[in-house]
């Protein structure tokens, strides 16, 4: 079946140690979104690639970076983690934005030690 | 800008209804409604693109009033495995948008 899906499901890292999380793509999507949810709060949009154009949000934090090396493949890089980014990491795409359905990943939780 | 759920929480028993608000202080072109269980990732319920849409599939349907701003989520005859947390999302600049969330909890 055609999916989102997300490595690793769970991530422990330490504080300041760099980590990356990855998502890939089957539905050949030209949208794909990385959201940050932390406990008892909405999905909160990070940062979001329109085929190659990436979009950053005004209030992503620098430490977090994103790469989108072909359609399939996006990756999440938080260069030195604190204990606030300890957060379930959300990927979802969509074939044309935010019009149509978001197909999410099942998401990696990250813990920071 | 976030839109804004109502009610907050809301806790009910089997075969109860309810209602889900989600408003927003912008101009509205579609909206999004996701159930969320805890520990898991979103599952999309449906999507309002045009005012005066409604929707639905089982006992869960949305309406969607573009010049209010707003859109609802109906729940009738609620069953256990419609407890979660909905989100409703709102597009801006082409992106989705989620509110803040209700919990919902259905009891036997």
């Amino acid at each position: 079946d055609a999916m989102v899906i997300q490595n690793p499901r769970y991530q422990v890292t330490q504080f300041g140690k760099p980590v990356t999380l990855s998502c890939s793509q089957t539905l050949n999507h030209n949208v794909m979104y990385w959201y940050q949810q932390k406990s008892s709060q909405a999905p909160k949009l990070l940062f979001h690639y329109y085929d190659k154009d990436f979009n950053n949000e005004a209030d992503t934090p620098d430490n977090f970076q994103s790469r989108r090396p072909n359609t399939s493949f996006c990756f999440l890089d938080i260069r030195s983690p604190g204990l606030g980014d300890a957060a379930m990491y959300l990927c979802a795409t969509s074939q044309r934005g935010g019009y149509e359905k978001l197909f999410f990943g099942s998401g990696t939780q990250l813990s920071v030690l | 800008q976030q839109p804004v759920q109502s009610p907050q929480a809301v806790i009910l028993r089997e075969g109860e209804d309810a209602v889900i608000n989600c408003s927003s202080s912008k101009a509205l072109y579609s909206v999004h409604w996701y159930r969320q269980k805890h520990g898991e990732a979103p599952v999309f319920l449906m999507i309002l693109l045009k005012g005066g849409e409604q929707k639905g599939h089982d006992k869960i349907s949305a309406s969607f009033n573009e010049k209010k701003q707003q859109s609802s989520l109906y729940l009738t005859a609620s069953q256990l495995s419609y407890s979660g947390t909905y989100f409703c999302g709102t597009v801006q600049g082409g992106k989705l948008i989620f509110g803040q969330g209700t919990e919902l909890s259905v009891k036997p």
